[in-house]
């Protein structure tokens, strides 16, 4: 069993819609979990980190973190063309850091 | 500019012949890390360092080697390449004490034939 489960996707929606984004993990010393954004051809590009359960907001971007579930959630407001991409959930011990598979996402216009 | 600089951006080599992919960034970051990313697998951690007198193995360190002898840079060595290796390396650093805030480079496509 893969410590970080990420569901590869592809997801496609519209323009506008509400987009979730999930990853379940099993190591209970994870203490940070992160949101990256690759587009093709590109290095990941920090969305969003988050220390404790609960939720933490950025502009159209909310985190959510269930410790208790070992379940973290990224969701994208008003989703636009230009958000597509792929998504990693990351998560972090010391100094290690385990990436999901990435969920690849396509807004369509 | 802030930022992870990565060379080559893109390289091919043959089986066994040693290569050096640096690594930099000018934020003053204490942390660096190297991955390699392939379809199916994903991103997955070769090394990091914690700072300059850390280092330590991350999920697939076999065939790597790193040195951090300087804040700066963190090469990534290949002692005798092997096709296996072929792959998207990624170098990110972080200002923190640890991995969460990473800032990555632009990647090095690495072809061994």
């Amino acid at each position: 069993q893969k410590e970080v489960e990420q569901d590869p996707g592809p997801l496609s929606v519209p323009e506008g819609a509400i987009v979730s984004l999930n990853c379940t993990y099993s190591n209970s010393a994870f203490q940070y979990f992160m949101w990256y954004r690759q587009y093709s051809r590109k290095g990941p590009e920090l969305l969003m980190y988050t220390y404790s359960s609960g939720n933490k907001e950025d502009g159209r971007f909310t985190a959510q973190v269930d410790k208790s579930s070992k379940y973290i959630s990224l969701f994208i407001r008003d989703s636009q063309p230009s958000d597509s991409a792929t998504y990693l959930c990351a998560m972090t011990y010391t100094g290690k850091l385990i990436f999901g598979q990435g969920t690849t996402l396509q807004v369509k216009p | 500019e802030a930022q992870v600089t990565q060379n080559p951006r893109y390289l091919i080599t043959v089986t066994g012949k040693k290569l050096t992919v640096t690594c930099s960034q000018n934020m003053n970051h204490e942390y660096m890390s190297w991955y390699r990313q392939d379809p199916g697998l994903g991103l997955r951690q070769i090394y990091y360092s914690m700072n300059v007198e850390v280092t330590d193995k991350g999920d697939v360190p076999e065939g790597y080697k790193v040195s951090r002898k300087e804040k700066r840079n963190f090469p990534l060595i290949l002692e005798s390449p092997s096709p296996n290796q072929t792959s998207l390396y990624f170098c990110a650093s972080s200002p923190a004490g640890g991995a969460y805030e990473q800032y990555f480079g632009p990647g090095t496509r690495l072809t061994v034939t």
